[in-house]
């Protein structure tokens, strides 16, 4: 079946330095969603992306639907403490107008 | 900056007790949907709901699981005979409308969490 595989699953940060995420599928999405989760809370939605090789930003957040609109890829450019919770990618369930199909989410930590 | 509600924020029941979990959504949204989220585990979709009725549920929501729209404002997941594999985050969404890109742009409630002991 479908499947969102993100990576990497956790990643140990320094304030102020540039971080790169991924997502990737067997299968072709023709929607890329970036949610933050922070603890305690819903999902925020960041970004959405709706055409392959489309490049879009949120501030210092920067997200890209990859050509072969299998992966999709979320860059976050100088780091602040609030950055930290998880991100996941989501993508529309094939044959669906509705259902969300989700990766695993990538957990951003800062380091002491 | 209109959002949506969820109560309760935290839900202790007993094996086979019923729980209903409620949602406020966003006022001129029209399509409302479940999530579950077990701890440390990715989101699961439950249930779509669109003008009085269910668009789409996925495998997880079985006979157990119902939902209802019963005043114009409030939306609730009901679970019947709660099992211990029902602990989990309960998220509430709502999308204002389908468009022909703009399906899946849902806005998330904080979550209830539901403890089955």
């Amino acid at each position: 079946g479908q499947q969102l595989n993100q990576s990497p699953q956790s990643m140990f940060i320094q304030e102020g330095e540039d971080v790169s995420m991924n997502c990737t599928s067997s299968s072709i999405f023709n929607t890329w969603l970036w949610y933050k989760q922070d603890p305690g809370e819903g999902p925020v939605l960041l970004i959405a992306l709706y055409k392959a090789g489309e490049l879009t930003s949120n501030g210092r957040l920067t997200a890209q639907f990859g050509i072969t609109r299998k992966d999709s890829f979320l860059n976050i450019s100088a780091s602040i403490p609030s950055d930290v919770g998880i991100y996941f990618c989501a993508g529309p369930y094939r044959d669906s107008n509705y259902q969300l199909i989700w990766g695993a989410g990538t957990k951003l930590i800062i380091k002491p | 900056e209109p959002e949506v509600t969820q109560t309760p924020s935290h839900q202790v029941t007993q094996m086979g007790q019923e729980v209903i979990l409620r949602c406020v959504p966003i006022s001129n949204h029209l399509y409302f949907y479940w999530y579950r989220q077990i701890l440390g585990q990715k989101v699961e979709f439950l249930v779509s709901f669109y003008n009085n009725e269910i668009s789409e549920k996925s495998e997880i929501f079985d006979d157990q699981f119902s939902v209802e729209r019963p005043d114009g404002s409030n939306f609730t997941l009901k679970i019947r005979s709660t099992k211990l594999e029902d602990s989990a985050m309960y998220f509430c969404a709502s999308l204002p409308t389908l468009g022909p890109t703009y399906n899946y742009e849902q806005y998330f409630g904080p979550g209830t969490r539901l403890t089955v002991t």
